[in-house]
């Protein structure tokens, strides 16, 4: 029963260079979300899809982009990373259609920006 | 003035005290509440919701609720070392129905002293 699950764990990027971060539930939810935690600004989200086919800007989309690849996967991409994007990003899902349902979290990726 | 406010901290509890943790939302139609438990380089991790006025308890945790007052609050009895992690507060907007979406505050830091 793995949840949300996001690879890679860990990356170290050079200014410029471009990646993508996966993920992945297995909860059959039909939302899903993306965020960055930096210190002191608490959780901001980058990107959401609310069903599949569908994609949102949320707080701070610049400089990212996303794919609802299907159900399950929901994928962020940096098309040319910068030093600002340094941060810890989190991948969650949640269950809409029904009332009150919380968010799921996945381990989360740590990105460093050289 | 943000949507979801908390005291960052650190609260400094002795073991076996109450902690009462707190937070402000300014939605006045924000409809359901999170609270998420982030230990240091771990993933959030839900342990309370609440959506009517009044307490709701899990175990050792109450929240509370007071929709007019636009007040949030956990309480956690009998504190262990082990419940030293930021508690992050999370609310759900008034708009966000369809998609689920979250605005979190930047988290209490929590310090259970043995």
């Amino acid at each position: 029963n793995a949840g949300v699950t996001q690879t890679p764990k860990f990356q170290v990027l050079k200014t410029g260079q471009s990646m993508t971060l996966q993920c992945a539930q297995d909860m059959n939810h039909n939302s899903m979300y993306w965020y960055r935690q930096d210190p002191g600004m608490g959780l901001r989200l980058i990107y959401y899809s609310a069903s599949e086919g569908t994609t949102d800007k949320g707080e701070v989309p610049n400089g990212y982009n996303v794919s609802r690849l299907n159900k399950r996967e929901f994928s962020l991409r940096l098309e040319s990373a910068a030093p600002s994007q340094t941060s810890v990003y989190f991948c969650a899902s949640s269950l809409v259609g029904h009332s009150n349902q919380p968010q799921h979290f996945g381990d989360g990726t740590r990105l460093s920006i050289l | 003035q943000k949507e979801v406010e908390q005291n960052s901290g650190p609260l400094s509890v002795p073991e076996g005290a109450i902690a009462s943790l707190n937070c402000t939302y300014s939605d006045r139609v924000s409809q359901s509440f999170f609270w998420y438990r982030q230990y240091s380089g771990k993933s959030p991790e839900l342990i309370m919701s609440i959506y009517s006025n009044g307490d709701k308890e899990d175990g050792r945790f109450t929240a509370q609720l007071n929709k007019a007052s636009q007040y949030v609050s956990l309480l956690i009895r009998d504190s262990q070392p082990s419940d030293s992690a930021t508690y992050l507060c999370a609310v759900k907007r008034g708009d966000g129905g369809a998609t689920n979406k979250l605005i979190f505050g930047t988290g209490t830091l929590l310090a259970a002293q043995p």
